[in-house]
């Protein structure tokens, strides 16, 4: 069973960093692109960014919002995604979500939540 | 970047109904788009990819249509467990980007 973890967020001021940690199971880690999505309290779905297989060199992408600002890694050993967040602003509040694949991924996380405020 | 807008953004209906929901995008994307389900607190959930093709194991009441800019999410017979949330999200270049959501409500 293909399972996607989220883990890390929390409470953090503006301007200060986090790591969200996305562990997954279930399937061959490395095959696959890694894609994040977040969501405001009460919004829609915002695309954040991805990051594509070794095969495909580990290319990453983002969303205009959070480039430069947010980092996505991956660990093949550990079978981990990862997003780091720097320069953390409050309209970054929300519930981040790891998904497997890149085009319209079909397994997801249950989401961690991210609250940045003073 | 490519804009989706989605219509309307909340939509009344009762059991039984059939209803629509539109999503247009700022350019042509060819049949790059597919349509999520999200019920409070869970992760959205796929329905149909490549504009309308049924994901396995989604009711076949669910149908999408549509190609180069303009799409539509038909729910035929809508049952208790459709009323949600849904957006469509395309893919056809990046950034990706999701349509801003359509509440479906009793």
């Amino acid at each position: 069973e293909v399972q996607l973890v989220e883990s890390g967020g929390g409470l953090v001021h503006p301007g200060r960093s986090l790591r969200l940690s996305c562990t997954t199971s279930g399937f061959t880690f490395g095959d696959y692109a890694m894609t994040w999505v977040r969501q405001a309290p009460g919004k829609g779905l915002e695309w954040v960014g991805f990051i594509r297989s070794r095969t495909y060199s580990g290319a990453t992408d983002y969303a205009a919002s959070v480039k430069g600002r947010f980092t996505i890694s991956r660990d093949d050993s550990k079978s981990v995604a990862y997003l780091q967040m720097s320069s953390l602003q409050t309209e970054d509040t929300g519930v981040y979500y790891c998904a497997r694949g890149l085009a319209l991924p079909r397994h997801w996380g249950q989401g961690t939540l991210v609250t940045v405020s003073s | 970047a490519i804009q989706m807008t989605q219509s309307p953004s909340s939509l009344s209906a009762s059991v039984g109904d059939s209803v629509t929901i539109t999503c247009r995008a700022s350019q042509y994307i060819r049949h790059d788009l597919g349509w999520y389900q999200q019920k409070p607190g869970k992760a959205p959930k796929l329905l149909i990819s490549a504009a309308s093709s049924l994901e396995s194991g989604v009711p076949s009441r669910f149908s999408g249509s549509g190609s180069g800019t303009d799409f539509t999410l038909t729910i035929s017979s809508l049952q208790p467990e459709d009323f949600a949330t849904y957006y469509c999200l395309h893919d056809y270049n990046y950034p990706y980007s999701f349509g801003q959501g359509t509440r479906l409500e009793i």
